[in-house]
């Protein structure tokens, strides 16, 4: 098992501008989330992917987008960003069908908006 | 809407006994986790326990819910420096851990 990596690991986008943050996740791992931490928070949940389509949603507007792909990979994208969109970004993933708990998180992305 | 709540900080001793807390409000949570956050890292699962059971406990850490208070505390016995960071409670409508809602975070700091 390789865990999950994410890239970049920084990243300073000007307001307004579109951001794609990536995830690789182990092979098998068919679930993916994507977590917004902001700075001295707790970790907030944006969406989940099973099998490259959604299905949980966080308290997050549309110009959050996710996408997932065959080969255990995902990306997080962002429109439009603001200020407030500065956070940390942690990607998390797990085999559906696994009985235990299976969640493994990466050790996110920095964007900084200015 | 669910909530989860903890207290900002706590400085121990080495060697000493850490109790971090945590309130939660949503009555069908069915599993509570306890995660740790080291600067620059991701989120490691600790231990989780199973809205059912009053105490679950691993080595040095053991977990109490107290379910009628919606209670969660996490105890590390001979606290160690390497136990420095930042500790999360979560919980979660699901056993697989699926769209955890996270307190905002402990920050343990351990004196030698």
């Amino acid at each position: 098992e390789t865990g999950v990596t994410q890239s970049p690991t920084h990243l300073i986008k000007t307001r307004g501008q579109q951001v794609t943050l990536r995830c690789s996740s182990q092979s098998g791992h068919n679930t993916v989330s994507w977590y917004q931490q902001a700075l001295g928070q707790g970790p907030q949940f944006i969406f989940q992917y099973y099998r490259e389509e959604e299905n949980g949603r966080g308290n997050f507007p549309p110009r959050f987008s996710g996408l997932q792909f065959p080969n255990y990979s995902s990306e997080l994208n962002v429109n439009a960003l603001e200020l407030d969109d500065s956070a940390l970004y942690l990607c998390a993933s797990r085999r559906a069908d696994s009985r235990y708990y299976g969640y493994t998180f990466g050790s996110g992305t920095r964007l900084t908006v200015v | 809407g669910e909530d989860v709540e903890q207290s900002l900080f706590l400085s121990v001793r080495e060697g000493d006994s850490s109790v971090i807390n945590c309130t939660y409000t949503d009555s069908s949570s069915t599993y509570l986790y306890w995660y740790k956050q080291e600067p620059g890292a991701g989120l490691q699962l600790l231990t989780y326990i199973f809205s059912n059971m009053d105490m679950k406990q691993d080595q040095r850490l053991t977990v109490l819910l107290n379910k009628k208070d919606k209670h969660l505390s996490l105890r590390i016995a001979d606290t160690q420096t390497g136990d420095s960071a930042i500790y999360f409670c979560a919980e979660s409508e699901d056993n697989a851990g699926n769209m955890l809602t996270f307190g905002g975070g402990t920050r343990l700091m351990v004196k030698p």
